[in-house]
């Protein structure tokens, strides 16, 4: 099993900065990773998959990068709306295991 | 639009079974594949168990294996995902979600229901 581990646990961001979110992976994932945002009591929301590629309706505020074991989820600058809690997910193959998530709050 | 509509969730004993129900519209639900992710209370996501659009390919977590079994009706557009053997361990909400795309088994996960609570108790 692939063991996702995402840093920091918790991220203090002010609205307007900058937040950048990473994901590492034990064994290479290929390109196969995908982000979600949740907020409380809500469903998660796909953001990113294939590492980079924003889902539909995505603002562009939202960049994924990297491949093999190491991958960055960033946004650029903080609205209210983006303080929630981010998972990585691989899908490179089975069980496809999840990050234990990273907190963005507000500073 | 997509909906995705869990149901089937609530209070059960150890040891015992119940059998959750994901109802979906808005797409052509044979050609995708789907899967069955939860979330205990307080904790992060942890992904279940997940069929191919057929349903002739499955897959699971090994912390379910043998006790859960994913299936789906595509004549009625629903997926499910019984659960035997109950533990403490299982409370948590159940979420469905579908495949961003149609070619394959793994792919992420575009469209999530709302969730079933779970609640494995004496």
């Amino acid at each position: 099993e692939i063991v996702m581990t995402q840093s920091p646990a918790t991220l203090s961001v002010s609205p307007g900065e900058r937040a950048t979110l990473s994901c590492r992976a034990s064994q290479s994932v290929s390109s196969n990773l995908a982000w979600y945002q949740q907020k409380p009591d809500q469903a998660p929301r796909l953001l990113i998959y294939g590492a980079s590629t924003r889902a539909t309706g995505i603002p562009a505020r939202f960049s994924g990068s990297g491949s093999g074991t190491e991958f960055t989820l960033t946004i650029s600058s903080l609205q209210s709306e983006d303080f929630a809690v981010y998972y990585c997910q691989h899908y490179n193959n089975w069980p496809q295991t999840f990050g234990q998530g990273t907190k963005v709050e507000i500073k | 639009e997509v909906q995705l509509l869990e149901s089937g969730g609530g209070l059960v004993q150890p040891g015992g079974s119940l059998r959750l129900s994901c109802a979906a519209s808005g797409f052509t639900f044979s050609s995708y594949a789907m899967t069955w992710v939860r979330q205990a209370p307080g904790k992060g996501l942890e992904w279940v168990s997940a069929t191919s659009g057929s349903g002739g390919s499955t897959n699971y977590a090994d912390s379910v294996k043998g006790r859960f079994t994913v299936s789906r009706d595509n004549s009625k557009n629903t997926l499910y995902l019984q659960m035997n053997s109950l533990r403490a361990e299982d409370t948590a909400v159940y979420y469905c979600a579908k495949a961003l795309t149609s070619i394959a088994v793994a792919a992420p996960l575009d469209y999530w229901g709302q969730g079933t609570l779970v609640t494995v108790s004496s």
